[in-house]
């Protein structure tokens, strides 16, 4: 069975520094792209970071550019998203998310998220 | 950036109708387009890849079409369970992006 189980949440300061962790099982981690989306509370769908299975690929969003980095151990089948300068506008579930096998594809399997709020 | 415009915001359904969702590309993407389906406290799940490709498991009332800059995603009876969000994604260039989200609700 596919598992996408994210940690690292919580509450943060802003200004401050989060690393959320994903851990992956049931499926051959090493071979797959991944994502992290996001989703502010009450809002939409907002797509964050990519890492190609081998990780010599990497994209971000506009409005994470310069503050956050994704990375990825395949040996620990982890992926990781490490957050700077924390915004009010930050808070929101995030979800890991696994890129469907092939090239340049949708997203097929979610993890069930992780909230960070960041807040005073 | 590819900006994902769905329509409309909310969609008020009779169950056992269909439903027809609307998502515009401002530039072409191919036929590079999915739709998800998300339930409140819940993950999204995927619905269609390709525009029109059911994922594994979706049952046969969803479909999709459309290439370019226009899709449709339509549910032809509804079944209590679908009464929820829906979001379009283009996955044709970087950054991915979503469109804002149709909400299904009973009429």
């Amino acid at each position: 069975e596919v598992q996408l189980v994210e940690s690292g949440g919580g509450l943060a300061q802003p200004g401050g520094s989060l690393r959320l962790s994903c851990a992956a099982s049931g499926f051959t981690f090493r071979s797959y792209s991944m994502h992290w989306v996001r989703q502010a509370p009450g809002k939409g769908l907002e797509w964050v970071s990519y890492i190609s299975s081998d990780s010599s690929t990497i994209f971000y969003g506009d409005s994470v550019k310069g503050r956050f980095t994704i990375s990825r151990d395949n040996a620990k089948n982890s992926l990781y998203l490490q957050i700077y300068s924390l915004r009010d506008e930050d808070t929101a579930v995030y979800y890991c998310a696994r890129e469907t096998y092939g090239s340049s594809s949708d997203i097929d399997f979610w993890g069930q998220g992780i909230l960070v709020t960041v807040s005073s | 950036e590819i900006v994902m415009t769905q329509s409309p915001a909310t969609l008020s359904v009779s169950p056992g109708d269909r439903a027809t969702l609307s998502c515009r590309a401002s530039q072409s993407v191919s036929n590079n387009l999915a739709w998800y389906q998300q339930k409140p406290g819940q993950a999204p799940r995927l619905l269609i890849s390709g525009a029109s490709t059911r994922a594994t498991g979706i049952p046969a009332r969803f479909s999709g079409s459309g290439s370019g800059t226009e899709f449709t995603l339509t549910i032809s009876s509804l079944q209590s369970e679908d009464f929820t969000f829906y979001y379009c994604q283009q996955y044709n260039n970087w950054p991915r992006t979503f469109g804002q989200g149709t909400k299904v609700e009973v009429k």
